[in-house]
């Protein structure tokens, strides 16, 4: 079985800001971890994903994630926030191959503030 | 090139009515997924086909809910006797095969937003 916990329903950070959205899973396999962004009224468009190879992910739109396997975690970061990037984030974890049914988490919506 | 359509866009419905919901994946991808979005529930899994294999129903929350898959392309989520609670954002996605150690990403449609009244 797999979860996905996201560590705050609400993220606000300052134009230029660091932004950390966390994200904590529990996985029963190696799990394969994904962080996806929906704008409104949009459907959901992948960031980053990892699937065992380098620990430290970099996506689009200058977003980066590390895998922390002694912390369970997949946070996501982005050194300087845009207004663009005020969206909500899903986290989401698989175990991958045959197991591909994504499991997300309650999702965070990030807002950006001038 | 084209991305995961999905049709309509909005649906509003009575309770007990029927509806059904569209979804073109896209082009070569064999797998499509179904998934909901709700206020109460978040994201969930629903349905998955791979091919011609069985599908994985395992996610549909009751016998009301079916979709098949013509062609292996379009598939179709069927909603029978629509109740207040199917009120959601149906989300479908389609990738490459899944398995050989990668995990294919799942690219996703813009979403139907079904209202039963």
């Amino acid at each position: 079985a797999q979860s996905v916990t996201q560590l705050g329903s609400h993220v606000s950070v300052s134009e230029g800001a660091l932004v950390l959205l966390r994200c904590n899973y529990s996985s029963s396999v190696p799990p394969y971890l994904f962080w996806y962004v929906q704008y409104p009224n949009q459907g959901l468009q992948l960031l980053l994903k990892y699937t065992s190879a380098a620990t430290l992910v970099k996506g689009i739109n200058g977003f980066e994630a590390e895998f922390k396997k002694s912390e369970t975690s997949f946070h996501l970061t982005k050194p300087s926030a845009h207004m663009s990037d005020a969206a909500e984030y899903f986290c989401a974890v698989s175990g991958g191959g045959s197991n591909y049914k994504l499991t997300f988490g309650k999702g965070t919506l990030l807002t950006v503030n001038p | 090139g084209a991305g995961v359509s999905q049709s309509p866009s909005n649906k509003v419905t009575e309770k007990g009515k029927d509806v059904e919901l569209r979804c073109d994946p896209i082009s070569g991808h064999t797998a499509l997924y179904w998934y909901r979005q709700s206020l109460g529930q978040g994201l969930e899994f629903l349905i998955y086909f791979q091919g011609n294999s069985a599908p994985d129903k395992s996610g549909l929350p009751s016998d009301r809910f079916s979709a098949e898959r013509t062609g292996g392309s379009v598939s179709t989520l069927t909603i029978q006797r629509t109740q207040q609670e199917d009120s959601a954002v149906y989300l479908c996605a389609s990738s490459l095969p899944p398995g050989g150690g990668s995990q294919e990403t799942q690219y996703f449609g813009p979403g139907t937003r079904l209202l039963v009244l």
